[in-house]
């Protein structure tokens, strides 16, 4: 199994620009998380999708942010306009019907200028 | 609601010496836990989990956990650390809380783990 692919593995941007980050879950799976780590506040979920539907949006921090699933093989978080303070690593994780266990994918590491 | 406290926000031992790495919890449900290694610039790895089988909890790597729900404790320990143990560890809870699609995880604030030669 591929695991959870995440695109791109590092992104350097200027403020004002748009970012689209990707990530591919692990076949089979019907759950997709996306978190945002940084030094000072950690790991923090921004979003939960069960079946390809928005569940708990609440750790979005704001309407700069979106998550979309399309289909339940391709999820994608946009910032748009991007701020130097939206630096962090980005992490999506799947996880089985029924399971617990969530599988990190290797993150995605954001940088705006 | 559910908490995780990681006692240690960095922790150094000498290579081949024991690892302990303590981890606290609350939680209103009978919670699973689960401990995760982040090497340097890598993703979060699943090293063990406890879902309400054995109290004792043997992962990868030689590591295991032993839950008591007396403490509420789910520490982390190996009995000689090797170089490649140097990473971040982060204790997580989840609660079986009611509804669809639950099981959302709660992660500690990490413990850095350092192994001198």
């Amino acid at each position: 199994d591929a695991g959870v692919i995440q695109s791109p593995r590092h992104e350097v941007t200027e403020m004002g620009q748009e970012v689209t980050l990707r990530c591919k879950p692990i076949s089979g799976h019907n759950s997709l998380f996306w978190y945002r780590q940084t030094m000072m506040r950690g790991l923090e979920l921004l979003i939960y999708f069960n079946n390809n539907v928005p569940i708990d949006d609440s750790g979005m921090p704001e309407d700069r942010f979106s998550a979309k699933m399309p289909n339940a093989s391709f999820s994608t978080l946009k910032i748009q306009p991007s701020e130097p303070r939206d630096s962090a690593v980005y992490f999506c994780a799947s996880r089985p019907t029924g399971g617990e266990t969530q599988y990190f994918g290797p993150g995605t590491r954001l940088l705006v200028l | 609601a559910q908490s995780v406290t990681q006692l240690d926000s960095h922790v150094s031992v000498s290579e081949g010496t024991p690892v302990l790495l303590r981890c606290n919890y609350s939680s209103s449900y009978s919670p699973s836990l689960f401990w995760y290694v982040q090497h340097p610039n890598k993703g979060l790895q699943l090293l063990l989990k406890y879902t309400s089988a054995a109290t004792l909890v043997k992962g990868i790597n030689g590591f295991e956990a032993e839950f008591k729900k007396s403490e509420t404790s789910f520490h982390l320990t190996k009995p000689s650390a090797h170089m490649s143990d140097a990473a971040e560890y982060f204790c997580v809870v989840s609660d079986k809380a009611s509804g669809a699609g639950s099981y959302q995880l709660t992660f500690g604030k990490g413990t850095k783990l350092s192994v001198i030669p």
